[in-house]
């Protein structure tokens, strides 16, 4: 059974510009969720979608977007890129009201 | 928030030793896992341990909810093992992980 997959697996934006990440979810998963691993932050939550609508949502700026598609497959995006976005995303994914998320290998985004 | 502590914060070890990993919460103990993070980044679940204890090969896992922290062990330690180990609360239903900040862990040969 394939895990979760998220692409690209590095990228590379200069400040201002915009960033879609893309993560396909464990098949039959309908949760995904998004992280932000920045460099002396530590892993923080992103969003949480669920059957297509957004369930939760860290403390992140509105330029930080995503949505949920009805393959539940997800995009994340982020808007006006700032120095600090600078970070590995992760996705995740599981069955809702499971007791575990399953993570992707992650996009390593840097912007210059 | 939930606030999660773990100590240490970087341990080195020589191949074959053991070590013993802890994590403080200031909240009530919610779906309380274990991962290990490898050096290229992707993150593994270890372990679901709300309480009691686990096993699996040559780790273990102990939580004790009442007491707000849990443990892993890690015996006869293999460079394999080396990586961030992160022990994670969620609150309640809305499953937002709180990670914490780490124990970075490195195995030498």
């Amino acid at each position: 059974e394939a895990g979760v997959t998220q692409s690209p697996t590095h990228l590379i934006k200069t400040r201002g510009q915009q960033v879609t990440l893309r993560c396909s979810p464990i098949s039959g998963h309908t949760s995904v969720y998004w992280y932000q691993q920045a460099l002396g932050l530590g892993l923080q939550f992103l969003l949480w979608y669920d059957e297509g609508e957004e369930r939760n949502r860290g403390n992140f700026p509105p330029r930080f977007s995503g949505r949920q598609f009805p393959n539940y497959s997800s995009e994340l995006n982020v808007n006006a890129l700032e120095l600090e976005d600078s970070a590995l995303y992760l996705c995740a994914s599981s069955l809702l009201g499971a007791e575990t998320q399953y993570f992707g290998p992650g996009t390593r985004l840097l912007v210059l | 928030g939930i606030q999660v502590e773990q100590s240490p914060p970087d341990l080195i070890l020589q191949e074959g030793a053991n070590s013993t990993l802890r994590c403080n919460f200031s909240d009530s103990v919610n779906n309380l896992q274990w991962f290990h993070q490898n050096p290229w980044g992707q993150l593994i679940n270890l372990f679901y341990i709300p309480s009691g204890t686990k096993q699996n090969g040559r780790l273990s896992a102990t939580t004790v909810a009442t007491e707000r922290y849990s443990l892993l062990y890690i015996s006869s330690s293999q460079t394999t093992d080396s990586g961030v180990y992160f022990c994670v609360n969620s609150g309640g239903s809305n499953y937002k992980l709180t990670f914490g900040k780490g124990t970075l862990l490195t195995v030498n040969p």
